[in-house]
C-alpha cells in the first residue's frame, strides 16, 4: 500500500487560496490519488480524483507532477465553510486480486479564519 | 432523502452486550463498507462487501462481524461489546471503481 504524508493542520484566512500537499513516494503504477473532505460528525465527502497532471472541478484543483510522488489539492478563495479535515488517499481501489487498497490516514485539519 | 442511511445514529450500550448497526443505501451500488473513526484519527476499514455473496475483512475486523442481507443492506455486529469499541462508525457505498465512496451520517457508539 502506498503510504501518504500530509501536514497535520493548516490555517488560512477567508478569501485566500489554500494548497495542501500530500507525499506518496511509493505510489504504484495503477494507483489513483483521491481527496476527501470531512466536517465534524459527518462522513467524508469525495472532492476530486486524478492520475497525473491537473484535474479541476467546481470545488477544487488537483496538481500531480510527472513523477507522481506527491500531489497538491488547491482550494480557491476559501470560506469559513471550508473548515474541515482533508484526506489524501492513494490506491487502486479494487485491485482485481481480491484485496482492497484505499486507506484513510489522519488527514489535514484546515481552519479558515475570518 | 439521504442516499446512505444508518441506524441508530447514537447508541449507548454496556460491556458484553450484542449490538447491531444497520446501513441501507438507495444508490444501487454493489459495494459497501464499514469504517470506524476514533477521535483525532482517520477512518479504519472494518469489513467490506463487493456484492451480496462477497464479504471481506478489513484492517480491524477482530471483534466485529457483518451481514449483507441484500444489495441495499449491510449490517455490522459487535457480538460482545467492549469499551475500546467506543467510536464513530460509518457505512459507505461505491461504484465498481471504488474511488468515490458515499458515506452515511455515522453512528456514535459508546460502550460503558
Amino acid at each position: 500500500l502506498a503510504k501518504t504524508t500530509q501536514p497535520i493542520s493548516m490555517d488560512s484566512y477567508e478569501g485566500q487560496e489554500v494548497n495542501i500537499t500530500c507525499s506518496h513516494n511509493n505510489i504504484a503504477t495503477n494507483d489513483y490519488i483521491t481527496w476527501y473532505q470531512q466536517f465534524p460528525s459527518q462522513g467524508p465527502r469525495f472532492i476530486i480524483q486524478g492520475y497525473k497532471t491537473k484535474v479541476t472541478n467546481e470545488v477544487a484543483s488537483l496538481f500531480i507532477p510527472a513523477d507522481r510522488k506527491s500531489s497538491t489539492l488547491s482550494l480557491p478563495r476559501v470560506s469559513l465553510s471550508d473548515t474541515a479535515v482533508y484526506y489524501c488517499l492513494v490506491g487502486e481501489g479494487y485491485s482485481g486480486a481480491g484485496s482492497y487498497q484505499l486507506t484513510f490516514g489522519k488527514g489535514t485539519k484546515l481552519s479558515v479564519i475570518p | 432523502d439521504a442516499d446512505v442511511t444508518q441506524t441508530p445514529r447514537n447508541r449507548i450500550t454496556k460491556t458484553g452486550k450484542r449490538i447491531m448497526l444497520e446501513c441501507s443505501q438507495t444508490k444501487g451500488h454493489d459495494r459497501m463498507y464499514w469504517y470506524r473513526q476514533d477521535p483525532g484519527l482517520g477512518l479504519r476499514l472494518i469489513y467490506y462487501s463487493f456484492d451480496v455473496k462477497d464479504i471481506n475483512k478489513g484492517e480491524i475486523s477482530d471483534g466485529y462481524s457483518v451481514s449483507r442481507q441484500a444489495q441495499a443492506k449491510f449490517s455490522l455486529s459487535l457480538e460482545s461489546a467492549i469499551p475500546n469499541q467506543t467510536a464513530l462508525y460509518f457505512c459507505a457505498t461505491s461504484d465498481p471503481g471504488g474511488y468515490e465512496q458515499y458515506f452515511g451520517p455515522g453512528t456514535r457508539l459508546t460502550v460503558t
